[in-house]
């Protein structure tokens, strides 16, 4: 089984529809983070939780919010979808043991396409 | 600001050559490099981190890199690359001196295809 399990794996949904992005973890991690994915363009952070209560913006939030529900979960959410969020989105965790040379460990992906 | 660039967006090489990836970093203090591998419809996997100590740092796969400071430089290199090895690597970099939250910055990736 995955560590860091998202799902949908898939979403294909329409301009303007509430959609929720789910992770869970098995690794006892305290550190999450929500990055997307566009060609050519690398990983950008979206928002990272350091604890349950612990929400802090990353580098491209606007558009999107995350609920940290418990040490094993974080989900992302588009309030309104726009065709411009179409990209893979990544579920990443990381411990705090070790400090930052920790390195992060990724789910494998939700390609959400917005039409 | 921190900044990491992979200045190739595809390395070809044959099977059973070496193979080497590039990449260049600019951080404020002493960084904190990595590698990442990522498959098709896969997440990045971790293949190997610089922290301190020794310049060549082995990983996962038999990758290892080499981190020279005066280049700013942290390439990923395969002394035999084999067709397995056919994926997107990217090249990662945390600054010690960012305080608070210490922020990962990843590169656009490269694409490496070994060919038969």
């Amino acid at each position: 089984d995955a560590d860091v399990t998202q799902t949908p794996r898939n979403r294909i949904t329409k301009t303007g529809k509430r959609i929720m992005l789910e992770c869970s973890q098995t690794k006892g991690h305290d550190r999450m983070y929500w990055y997307r994915q566009d060609p050519g363009l690398g990983l950008r952070l979206i928002y990272y939780s350091f604890d349950v209560k612990d929400i802090n913006k990353g580098e491209i939030s606007d558009g999107y919010s995350v609920s940290r529900q418990a040490q094993a979960k974080f989900s992302l959410s588009l309030e309104s979808a726009i065709p411009n969020q179409t990209a893979l989105y990544f579920c990443v965790t990381s411990g705090r043991q070790g400090g930052v040379g920790q390195p992060q460990h990724f789910g494998d992906g939700t390609r959400l396409s917005i039409l | 600001a921190q900044s990491v660039a992979q200045p190739e967006d595809q390395v070809n090489v044959a099977e059973g050559n070496p193979l080497t990836v590039k990449c260049t970093y600019s951080v404020s203090g002493n960084p904190y490099l990595f590698w990442y591998v990522q498959y098709p419809n896969r997440g990045l996997q971790f293949l190997l981190k610089y922290i301190t100590g020794d310049n060549l740092v082995k990983g996962s796969y038999g990758f290892e890199a080499e981190f020279n400071k005066s280049q700013t430089s942290f390439h990923l290199k395969k002394p035999s690359a084999l067709v397995s090895d056919s994926a997107l690597y990217f090249c990662a970099v945390r600054d010690d001196q960012s305080g608070g939250y210490q922020k990962v910055t990843f590169g656009t990736g490269t694409k490496l295809q070994v060919i038969p």
